[in-house]
């Protein structure tokens, strides 16, 4: 059981490139996020959808892109990245958006750096 | 809106001692749910505890146990007998019902066990 899968563990880009993070989880969750991590400042959460087809914006939404056309999958697009958005970015899912005690399962993280 | 303060960002305790760790949150949502999260200096996210608002005992996982005061608006994750792998980054987390199910964390707290 893989659990929540993020790929690429580290990556590099130069300002004005763009990328995709890859998340995928094989538990059927219906919940899914993605989070960036930064010292001092906790987890912001950027987006997150509740099921195939639906998303919304979190705390930290500018910048960044996603889609979910899949239950398994929930890809973080950074559209024209900026040394501001070098940070470890999570990804994580959960059961269902239906239930408040589930708890999220994360991916081992993303270290994302803009030069 | 939702929101999460942990004002320790720093905490030592001395190993087989007890420690807690503060959690205050704002919301404004009847039905809403509380988590922890311990990092260790490895990165993933662990989860350790949930404490659900109409939940009239706090709750208890082991050697970790969550103070909940409701009426304080406050969370606080107390470990017994610290272990030297207790040594990591403890988050507070909040989910409500109201703000679809997201989950919002806290600026978490790193806890030092000292031998």
């Amino acid at each position: 059981n893989a659990g929540v899968t993020q790929t690429p563990k580290f990556q590099v880009l130069k300002t004005g490139q763009s990328m995709t993070l890859q998340c995928a989880q094989d538990m059927n969750h219906e919940y899914m996020s993605w989070y960036r991590q930064d010292p001092g400042m906790g987890l912001r959460l950027i987006h997150y959808s509740v099921g195939a087809g639906i998303t919304d914006q979190g705390e930290v939404p500018n910048g960044y892109n996603v889609s979910r056309s899949t239950t398994e999958d929930f890809p973080l697009r950074l559209l024209s990245a900026a040394p501001s958005q070098t940070s470890v970015y999570f990804c994580a899912s959960s059961y269902s958006k239906g239930i408040l005690n589930t708890e999220a399962f994360f991916g081992q993280g993303t270290r994302l750096t803009v030069v | 809106a939702q929101k999460i303060t942990q004002t320790q960002p720093g905490m030592f305790v001395q190993e087989k001692e007890a420690v807690t760790l503060d959690c205050t949150y704002d919301t404004s949502d009847p039905s809403y749910g509380l988590f922890w999260y311990k990092q260790p200096s490895s990165g993933e996210m662990i989860f350790l505890i949930y404490q659900g608002s109409y939940d009239q005992q706090n709750a208890t996982e082991g050697r970790y146990s969550l103070n909940f005061q409701k009426a304080r608006k406050s969370a606080n994750l107390v470990i017994s007998a610290s272990q030297l792998g207790d040594s990591a980054m403890y988050f507070c987390a909040m989910r409500e019902v109201g703000g679809g199910f997201k989950t919002i964390f806290g600026a978490g707290t790193r806890l030092f066990v000292k031998a």
